[in-house]
């Protein structure tokens, strides 16, 4: 079982938006701006979407964008497209020296 | 371009020793913090821990008791190695850069990643 709580399925047709959750308790998503999300296809390694919590690194479209409030982080992509298809995991540091992640969302674009 | 290439026994006995190595090249290991991350087959992401440019290491406390990570800068390259594995660390082991960006490098996100080697415990 995970330390963060993600929805294991989300979808949504091209050009709309999706949230995907990132339930995690006080002592870790609630407690931390290191908050971040990956994107990962099949076969392939994970890329770095959003970190602390909000920010994109270069080259990440900005039709993703992250966010919190409370215990949960959300990342939210607007204007589907074909290639946002992939599975997305959420990560965050948990004290003492501990970094945990979501269990995984898979994103289908319809 | 920078490139992180992992490589080690594909296949370890049960109670043995997974010892795993990631070269580095376009780059110097010099800089940045440095990462393993595993995901067992059709599961998720599970953080093993860190090795800073100063050697310094973190550990997810859960394998702490079992894991070992080291760099050699002479050869650009950094290694992990987890003692008594069971059939529960069966999995693709990842290595990845701690991501630098606007002045800051961070130890707890990754930008470059290896393309993952498979390690499946197994007599």
């Amino acid at each position: 079982q995970s330390a963060l709580t993600q929805p294991p399925s989300a979808s949504g047709s091209p050009g709309q938006s999706v949230t995907i959750s990132c339930t995690g308790t006080s002592s870790d998503v609630g407690d931390s701006n290191y908050v971040s999300w990956y994107q990962q296809h099949p076969g392939k390694a994970p890329k770095l979407m959003i970190y602390e919590v909000t920010k994109r690194p270069s080259g990440v479209p900005d039709r993703f964008s992250g966010s919190k409030s409370g215990n949960t982080a959300s990342l939210t992509v607007s204007g589907l497209q074909s290639e946002d298809e992939a599975d997305y995991y959420c990560s965050s540091y948990a004290g003492s020296n501990n970094l945990v992640f979501g269990g995984g969302t898979k994103l289908t674009v319809l | 371009q920078v490139q992180l290439q992992e490589s080690g026994p594909g296949l370890v006995k049960p109670s043995e020793t997974l010892s795993l190595t990631c070269s580095v090249s376009g780059g110097s290991i010099g800089t940045y913090s440095w990462s393993w991350i595993r995901q067992p087959p059709g599961k998720g992401l599970e953080w093993i821990g860190y090795i800073s440019n100063s050697a310094t290491t973190k550990y997810n406390p859960s394998l702490k008791s079992r894991v070992t990570m080291s760099v050699d800068t002479s050869k650009n390259r950094f290694s992990l190695k987890l003692t008594s594995v069971t059939a529960a660390d069966t999995a693709v082991y990842y290595c990845a850069r701690g991501f630098c960006s606007g002045g800051s490098c961070y130890s707890r996100f990754w930008d470059y990643w290896g393309q993952g080697a498979l390690v499946t415990v197994s007599s």
